[in-house]
């Protein structure tokens, strides 16, 4: 049972670049999440999916877009990188039903220079 | 809006001593609470949660009591050992806004060492 799998795991971009985020999960989970991790910050939502075709901005959208074409898969983009974005990214799911925890991928280590 | 507060570290504390680490919450209606850790390099792990007011959740010798009244949601171990050494984040679900359609609300976390 592999859980929620995100690819890649490290990545170095230059300022300007973009490059795409993938996240799985095998859970037939309805919501899908991308999370922030920044030193000081705790965790910050992007974007968030309550189902496959629909996305949702979160609290800090901006410079992101993502799609989410099937019901196990949850993309994030980064159209022109920035130092800003220099961060941990995290993939989440969880099911519907309230009351219910949220399933973490091992993140993605993404430096922008 | 939902708010997670925790004390932020780092907590340095000798092994078998007590933990406490104070989380508090700021939600509308009756949100689920959630204690989360995460070890180095590695992602969020459940640790325990609760679901209504006066549930105890617990793990791991890790205990924590849903408040209500004081909208609390402390994480105590009576004797820590250095493998517990990692960041802990509280964490919220709404039960309203389509129960958490739109994430968990985490507070900062709280970085604790523990020293042999």
């Amino acid at each position: 049972n592999a859980g929620v799998t995100q690819t890649p795991k490290f990545r170095v971009l230059k300022t300007g670049q973009s490059m795409t985020l993938l996240c799985a999960q095998d859970m037939n989970h309805e919501y899908m999440y991308w999370y922030r991790q920044d030193p000081g910050m705790g965790l910050r939502l992007i974007h968030y999916s309550v189902g496959e075709g629909t996305t949702a901005k979160g609290e800090v959208p901006d410079g992101y877009n993502v799609s989410r074409l099937k019901k196990q898969n949850f993309l994030l983009g980064l159209e022109s990188a920035a130092p800003s974005q220099t961060s941990v990214y995290f993939c989440a799911s969880s099911l519907r039903r309230v009351g219910t925890e949220a399933f973490f991928g091992q993140g993605t280590r993404l430096t922008v220079v | 809006g939902n708010s997670v507060t925790q004390m932020e570290g780092p907590v340095t504390l000798s092994e078998e001593a007590f933990l406490t680490i104070n989380c508090t919450y700021t939600a509308t209606g009756y949100p689920s609470l959630f204690w989360y850790v995460q070890y180095p390099g590695e992602g969020l792990q459940l640790l325990l949660k609760a679901t209504k007011a006066d549930d105890k959740g617990s793990n791991k010798g890790f205990e924590a009591t849903y408040r209500k009244e004081t909208t609390s949601f402390h994480l105590e171990k009576g004797s820590v050992q250095v493998s517990d050494s990692a960041v802990y984040f509280c964490a919220l679900r709404p039960w309203l806004s389509g129960g958490g359609a739109d994430g968990l609300t985490f507070g900062k976390g709280t970085h604790l060492i523990i020293q042999p």
